[in-house]
């Protein structure tokens, strides 16, 4: 089975940028979570999709968004890029179903960096 | 809210040696505890979970880690380290019921292995 897939894996962005990052999760798995990593603030959790909704939301401005889409592929968008935004963004899937929900299949990550 | 403290920014280990990385928890209740193991460029992977039951758990890569409730601790261990254990290792712990925004993550340890 494939594992979680994650597009592009680098990106460099200048300020007042927009980006947006993909997310393809393992074959069933219809959950659909962000996080961020960052040397500083370590992993911080930004939202999970579920069935094409936000199930849940971390601590972020609104300037981070993301959606799923119908057969489960999930994309982020940052808007208005600032270098504090500069982090691993990893994408981790799972099933949605009791205690399996919180074993997370994380992605390799997609590496931004704002300039 | 639940909190996670990995004492030991890193960690230097001879390759043969035991090894043991220290994970302390803040939570009300039981939470459901998990070690997680990130190599350079990857993304993470579960190395093993706590939900209930027997508090010693075993894991892949011949990793175990206890439970101990009495002093809100969930280490990590393994009697013999190779080369390739060199990583970090992220400790979380995840609130009952709250899915997957209840995932709250320590700051991680990074192991390094002297041949």
């Amino acid at each position: 089975k494939a594992g979680v897939t994650q597009t592009p894996r680098y990106l460099i962005k200048t300020r007042g940028q927009q980006v947006t990052l993909s997310c393809s999760p393992i074959s069933g798995h219809r959950s659909v979570s962000w996080y961020q990593q960052t040397p500083g603030q370590g992993l911080q959790f930004l939202f999970e999709y579920f069935s094409e909704t936000q199930r849940n939301k971390g601590n972020f401005p609104g300037r981070f968004s993301g959606r799923q889409f119908s057969n489960s592929r999930s994309e982020m968008n940052v808007s208005t890029l600032e270098l504090g935004d500069s982090a691993l963004y990893l994408c981790a899937s799972s099933l949605r179903t009791g205690t399996a929900s919180y074993e997370q299949y994380f992605g390799p990550g997609t590496r931004l960096t704002v300039t | 809210a639940q909190s996670v403290t990995q004492p030991d920014i890193h960690i230097t280990v001879s390759e043969g040696a035991s090894l043991e990385l220290r994970c302390n928890y803040s939570y009300g209740a039981t939470p459901y505890l998990f070690w997680y193991v990130q190599s350079p460029g990857q993304g993470l992977q579960l190395l093993l979970k706590y939900f209930s039951g027997d508090t010693l758990v075993q894991g892949i890569k011949g990793f175990e880690a206890e439970f101990k409730r009495s002093q809100s601790s969930f280490n990590l261990r393994k009697p013999s380290v190779h080369w390739s254990d060199a990583a970090e290792y992220f400790c979380a712990v995840g609130a009952p019921g709250g899915g997957a925004d209840g995932l709250t993550f320590g700051k991680g340890t990074h192991l390094i292995i002297q041949p």
